[in-house]
């Protein structure tokens, strides 16, 4: 597609229930990074896919946490056993990527909000 | 590891300059990043330098010293619709290209 998408934009739960968030990339981009933003706070990297596996998972706060890629496209983020810290907008990104390590920039999508009561 | 630090405010008034630091300790570097996020929206991208020096585009500027570890963006002719966050983002050495954000600098440009 011509952007990334995300899905659903927001997101109520009631605490102890599992969700699931969407992403959709850039067609083409090998790269899907998941960030986490809470309320006037900066972004938290939580876990990076190339292609459908994830060599870094660095960032995923809890077991509770867990994320799948298929067909080199779409990402499903899926938060079990949700906690009211867990309410965050959370943003997906796509780039391209370079094995050679050049840098390039993300293009992001605008986000699920996250409310857990 | 990777550590950025950005003031969390600036206050500026509509047709002024301002200057946004950014100062990173980083283990490996590969580019900086500025994107621009308004409230309740995705980051969008502002500019990249990964070589020492100024990178000018229109209204905006980034700066970079590596040696330092310092880069600033400079916005100019300030307009109301540039109160926004603006974010600091490292690019690492490290497999997969991962960007590491600081905190933010939330810009509000007064009449």
């Amino acid at each position: 597609g011509a952007g990334v998408s995300q899905s659903p934009s927001n997101k109520v739960t009631e605490k102890g229930k599992d969700v699931e968030l969407r992403c959709d990339p850039i067609s083409g981009h090998t790269a899907l990074y998941w960030y986490r933003q809470r309320l006037g706070q900066g972004l938290e990297f939580l876990i990076y896919f190339q292609g459908n596996s994830a060599p870094d998972k660095s960032g995923l706060p809890s077991d509770r946490f867990s994320a799948e890629r298929t067909g080199e496209s779409v990402s499903t983020l899926t938060i079990q056993r949700t906690q009211q810290e867990d309410s965050a907008v959370y943003l997906c990104a796509s780039s391209l990527s370079d094995r050679a390590g050049r840098a390039y920039g993300y293009t992001f999508g605008s986000g699920t909000r996250l409310t857990v009561v | 590891g990777q550590n950025i630090d950005q003031p969390t405010e600036m206050t500026a008034t509509e047709g002024a300059i301002v200057q946004i630091n950014c100062t990173y300790q980083t283990s490996g570097f590969n580019g900086l990043f500025w994107y621009q996020q308004h409230a309740g929206e995705a980051p969008t991208f502002l500019s990249y330098n990964v070589l020492d020096g100024l990178e000018e585009k229109g209204r905006f500027s980034s700066f970079l010293s590596r040696s330092k570890g310092y880069s600033y963006l400079l916005l100019k002719e300030l307009q109301m619709k540039d109160s926004a966050s603006y974010l600091c983002a490292v690019g690492g050495r490290a497999a997969g290209n991962k960007l590491t954000f600081g905190g933010g600098t939330r810009v509000l440009v007064k009449p």
